[in-house]
């Protein structure tokens, strides 16, 4: 399976709301509701921010939100702060009980 | 508090062997899926292998199926993976996640990682 597609940057001012996409297919996106979105620090382990497309984990800020439309889907923040600036990447399950990654955005905080 | 330690990782030469562990703490480790997610060095994350909560059932990212063996000791609340016939391409930071539940394939507690490098 190929890898979800991502934009490789994204940007936005402190307090603004930025949204990041995450591309696939009817076969793993657009067909599961196990799509997912990490955050990673540099050096760092990767931290589950959205589970089943847009489930928050217990101490995740409701600053971070997902949706999905059709074969994307997409995790907005906001309220943008300073410790946002991190990589992100969605996932979702692709059939075949394999697990796919999308390439990663790099968030700035500018 | 949930903590999973990586270890065993280190400096192989190409068609060598490994075996890395992931000595996990703070919850009933038998209760839950356990995974191995990679990095390579400034790339992103590829899922290579699971072992369900249900004891028996594991699966393998086709990049690596029939080189990587997952297996777990319930008793030493340990999980393994055994990389063999080693290529440059599995370089990369490896870590174990602990999965949500039984499958659910989000992982909600992560280690810090062992690092693989694969060079002659």
């Amino acid at each position: 399976q190929s890898a979800l597609t991502q934009p490789p940057s994204a940007s936005g001012s402190p307090g603004q709301s930025v949204t990041i996409s995450c591309t696939g297919t009817s076969s793993d996106v657009g067909g599961h509701n196990s799509v997912s979105w990490y955050q990673q620090h540099p050096g760092k382990a990767p931290k589950l921010m959205i589970y089943e497309v847009n489930k928050r984990p217990s101490g995740v800020p409701d600053r971070f939100s997902g949706s999905r439309s059709g074969n994307t889907a997409s995790l907005t923040v906001s309220g943008l702060q300073a410790e946002d600036e991190a990589d992100y990447y969605c996932s979702s399950y692709a059939g075949s009980n394999n697990l796919i990654f999308g390439g990663g955005t790099k968030l700035t905080v500018l | 508090q949930v903590q999973m330690v990586e270890s065993g990782g280190g400096v192989v030469q190409p068609g060598r062997s490994l075996r890395l562990s992931c000595a996990a703490s703070g919850f009933t480790f038998s209760y839950y899926g356990m995974h191995w997610v990679r990095q390579a060095p400034g790339r992103g994350l590829e899922w290579v292998a699971a072992f369900y909560g249900d004891g028996i059932t594991k699966e393998y990212a086709d990049s690596v199926k029939g080189r990587f063996t997952i297996s777990r000791d319930n008793s030493k609340n340990t999980l393994y993976l055994q990389v063999n016939s080693l290529r440059a391409e599995d370089t990369a930071v490896y870590y174990c996640a602990r999965d949500l539940g039984w499958w659910t394939l989000d992982f909600d507690s992560w280690g810090q990682g062992t690092l693989v490098t694969v060079s002659s």
